[in-house]
């Protein structure tokens, strides 16, 4: 079945410091790919999102490049600062043989990041 | 207000008791979903719904069941509590096949004793 694994946590870094958080999935077919975040407290929220092989998703400086050869999905951000601190998810949604997505997501277990001033 | 509403926000129950999470929506979405997240595992899917009249269990329903009332309401019952279902529960919505971005409500954190 599907799958998405994502490195563990937590990771710890200081504002202005480069983040990486890796992220690889198993799947049949062409899955769209997705980051979601989630602030203390809250429902996670759609950080960015890739629906093709060699697509950048990009938002809020943060961005992921969906690598077929790879099977993966990682999330960098060149300057992270306090206010990101929170859990990042890795997610997959698997396109049926049509291309019509099902609607369900597969999400990793999630990675903690908290960044010290 | 919330488009996406969980309620309650927080529960405490005793093994053996029925409960239900309730979940509204204003976003006019056919598609809902309830997840359940514990630390390390991510969010698993317990059930799903494309519309009022289409039901689906998801990878975790065992112990759990669900209610369409409406296409705004969309509920979570578990008919007999276990403390292995103590878990932060997350309903979901979407807008269907052409954009598949969730939109989550806030959460509520169930506590079986």
């Amino acid at each position: 079945g599907d799958s998405v694994t994502q490195m563990e946590g937590p990771v710890t870094l200081s504002e202005e410091a480069f983040l990486t958080i890796n992220c690889t999935y198993t799947a049949t077919g062409y899955p769209s790919l997705f980051w979601y975040v989630q602030y203390p407290g809250e429902g996670l929220q759609l950080l960015l999102k890739a629906t093709k092989a060699d697509d950048k998703g990009s938002n809020k400086g943060f961005e992921a490049t969906y690598r077929k050869e790879t099977t993966s999905f990682h999330l960098e951000k060149g300057s992270v600062q306090v206010s990101d601190s929170a859990v990042y998810f890795c997610a997959l949604r698997r396109a049926n043989a049509g291309g019509t997505s099902y609607g369900k997501l597969t999400f990793g277990q999630g990675t903690i990041l908290t960044v010290h001033p | 207000d919330a488009d996406v509403t969980q309620t309650p926000r927080n529960r405490i129950t005793k093994t053996g008791k029925r409960i239900m999470l309730e979940c509204s929506q204003t976003k006019g979405h056919d598609r809902m979903y309830w997840y359940r997240q514990d630390p390390g595992l991510g969010l698993r899917l317990i059930y799903y719904s494309f519309d009022v009249k289409d039901i689906n269990k998801g990878e975790i329903s065992d112990g759990y069941s669900v209610s369409r009332q409406a296409q705004a309401k969309f509920s979570l019952s578990l008919e007999s509590a276990i403390p292995n279902q103590t878990a932060l529960y997350f309903c979901a919505t979407s807008p269907g096949q052409q954009n598949e971005k969730l939109f989550f409500g806030s959460g509520t954190q169930l506590s079986v004793l």
